[in-house]
């Protein structure tokens, strides 16, 4: 049982490049998320998905896009690439009603653009 | 607007004392807490969690306390062990609008020393 899945796990891109984080998950989780950690800020949430082929706006979208075609896959797409979206990116899944709420996240990707 | 702070960047105890890690919140909406811990190259594992009708939660060396008039929780650790060194992370959940979706604190570095 694999979890959540991110590749890749380093990436360099230089401003105006695009490319696509990719996350995969085999739990068969409905609830899925990506996220943003800088430091100090803590974990801010860019887009989600409640099941495949609903997707919407979290807290800091802008720069971003998301498709969910299938319930395992949530590939997040930065289509042209700012020093600002330098961080690392951590995908997560949960059940929508499972008790405690809890999110498996995958180990990151850790992104740089110069 | 930070909904949910923890106001300690870093926090280091001596093994076997006691860790106690602090998060409050602002909104009042939030009825389910959670604890993540990060380990340097990882993503955040879930620790323990607490719904709004109790105020306290306990598993093995690790107890939430949730002071809801206060919009104050915390994580004790008892006894701390180095292997307890990580980064760990506050969450909420206001489930009646906001379903799954959780927000993250900036997180706190806990140092265990031997």
């Amino acid at each position: 049982n694999a979890g959540v899945t991110q590749t890749p796990k380093f990436r360099i891109l230089k401003i105006g490049q695009s490319m696509t984080l990719q996350c995969t998950q085999d739990m068969n989780h409905n609830y899925m998320y990506w996220y943003r950690q800088d430091p100090g800020m803590g974990l801010k949430l860019i887009y989600y998905s409640v099941g495949a082929g609903i997707t919407d706006k979290g807290e800091v979208p802008n720069g971003y896009n998301v498709s969910r075609s299938t319930t395992e896959d949530f590939p997040l797409r930065l289509e042209l690439a700012a020093p600002s979206q330098t961080s690392v990116y951590f995908c997560a899944s949960s059940y929508r009603n499972q008790g405690n709420y809890g999110y498996t996240f995958g180990s990151g990707t850790r992104l740089t653009v110069v | 607007d930070q909904q949910v702070k923890q106001n300690s960047p870093s926090l280091s105890v001596q093994e076997g004392r006691i860790s106690i890690l602090n998060c409050d919140y602002t909104n009042s909406m939030f009825d389910y807490f959670l604890w993540y811990k990060k380990y340097p190259a990882e993503g955040p594992t879930f620790l323990i969690s607490i719904s709004s009708i109790k105020d306290k939660n306990e598993d093995g060396r690790f107890t939430v306390f949730l002071n809801k008039s206060a919009k104050h929780l915390s994580l004790h650790i008892v006894p701390s062990q180095p292997g307890d060194s990580a980064v760990y992370f506050c969450a909420a959940s206001a489930r009646e609008t906001s379903g799954s979706r959780l927000t993250f604190g900036e997180g706190t570095q806990l140092t265990v020393n031997p």
